[in-house]
């Protein structure tokens, strides 16, 4: 089956410091992948996506490109700021499906 | 345009009631996903519904939990008898379509809390 997984959190970081969350998935077919952020007390927002393989997708500075050689989808930002303490999610759509299958989060928490 | 609209944001239950979960999806969007997210956990599909049909509903608990997304009104979700192993946040998805280009949106949630 569709599996996605990410690198364990907590991750604390200082203001402007170089970001990286590892994903990585397992799937049968062309997933698409995509990462979405839940802030506290909140929903997911889709923060970016990619559908096919070598896509970089970004966002308010983030960035994950679709990597099909390693079956990877790093998300990375140059630098934090505190308003990006959230909980960071990826998932991957199967092309002939409809349900997203999630990563376990990884926890960000940005210091001043 | 509204977003996903879910009610009520927060619900307490004790063990044997029954909670129901509302979800309104975005105008034009006819797809509603139902999502569980246990304590430091991440999201595990449930269900997923079109109008007047549950298409997949192979992350359901067998008993207890049931789904529907009727013609008119609402998606609910409902579990009856719940135990406090079904405290968790619930959130819907709708999406316009099954294209990944469409992207999910998602409402805010609902915490279950079952004492």
């Amino acid at each position: 089956g569709n599996s996605v997984t990410q690198m364990e959190g907590p991750v604390t970081l200082s203001e402007e410091a170089f970001l990286t969350i590892n994903c990585t998935y397992t799937a049968t077919g062309y997933p698409s992948l995509f990462w979405y952020v839940q802030y506290p007390g909140e929903g997911l927002q889709l923060l970016l996506k990619a559908t096919k393989a070598d896509d970089k997708g970004s966002n308010k500075g983030f960035e994950a490109t679709y990597r099909k050689e390693t079956t990877s989808f790093h998300l990375e930002k140059g630098s934090v700021q505190v308003s990006d303490s959230a909980v960071y999610f990826c998932a991957l759509k199967e092309t002939s499906g409809s349900r997203l299958t999630f990563g376990e989060g990884t926890q960000l928490t940005v210091n001043p | 345009n509204a977003g996903v609209m879910q009610n009520p944001r927060h619900l307490v239950r004790r063990r044997g009631q029954e909670a129901r979960l509302r979800c309104s999806p975005m105008k034009g969007h006819s797809h509603v996903y139902w999502y569980r997210q246990l304590p430091e956990e991440g999201l595990k599909f449930m269900v997923y519904l079109q109008k007047e049909n549950i298409i997949d509903e192979s992350g359901m608990p067998k008993e207890r939990f049931s789904a529907e997304f009727p013609k008119e009104g609402p998606s609910i979700l409902r579990i009856q008898q719940v135990v406090r192993g079904d405290s968790a946040a619930y959130f819907c998805a709708s999406s316009p379509g099954t294209d990944p280009n469409y992207g999910y949106t998602f409402g805010s949630g609902t915490r279950l809390t079952v004492v």
